[in-house]
């Protein structure tokens, strides 16, 4: 069946660097979700992909799907406190599968 | 705005008891979905629903039943609860199969 494997779990950043997380499936996407969840919350949607190596930004987030439709990527420039959080990827085949999600701890 | 509520946020029960799980979505959404969440597992399907009195099984259904009578409302059910299903739940719901999910707050569940 589908898998949908993230990493790393745990990302430590210093404010003001950036970095990267990756979603990799075990299958081709139709498309593929991203979400974020803040300390104590509940998954909340961020975005989706659907085409072929599509880009979207959202301010400081920079989500990327792979030209195999297979992979996906989220950066953040510039961390900030309020990106704390676990962000987690979501492939779509024929059922939404979740990854086990990167948590985000932000040190000022 | 999507609301989709769950009928607690906390709640404590012994092994053996047996357990609801309410879910409430006002949207209208054909879709319903109900995840446990455990550290580094991420979300998990248990079980869902496409239609009214239609579920299917998700990836760890074992231990765990569903109810949907009515379009808005998505009941999970343990009927012998234990202490490994000790969990957050999360319930959710969206229009169509892939679309945007939404999520309720959850219910943190211990079984003691």
């Amino acid at each position: 069946g589908q898998q949908v494997m993230q990493i790393p779990q745990y990302q430590h950043v210093q404010e003001g660097e950036d970095f990267t997380t990756y979603c990799n499936s075990s299958t081709t996407l139709s498309n593929i979700q991203w979400y974020k969840q803040r300390p104590g919350g509940h998954p909340v949607f961020l975005i989706q992909l659907v085409k072929s190596g599509e880009v979207k930004k959202q301010k400081r987030l920079t989500f990327q799907f792979g030209e195999a439709k297979k992979n996906s990527s989220l950066h953040i420039t510039a961390t900030q406190t309020t990106d704390v959080g676990t962000y987690f990827c979501a492939g779509n085949d024929y059922k939404l599968s979740f990854g086990a999600g990167t948590t985000v701890t932000v040190r000022a | 705005d999507v609301k989709v509520t769950q009928s607690s946020r906390y709640l404590v029960k012994r092994t053996g008891e047996k357990v609801f799980l309410e879910c409430v979505q006002d949207m209208d959404h054909e879709n319903m979905f109900w995840y446990r969440q455990d550290p580094g597992l991420g979300l998990r399907l248990i079980y869902f629903s496409y239609d009214v009195k239609m579920k299917e099984k998700g990836d760890i259904p074992e231990g765990y039943s569903v109810s949907r009578e009515k379009k808005e409302r998505f009941s999970l059910i343990l009927e012998s609860a234990s202490t490994n299903q000790t969990s957050m739940y999360l319930c959710a719901s969206n229009k169509g199969p892939t679309d945007t999910q939404y999520f309720g707050p959850g219910t943190r569940l211990t079984v003691l």
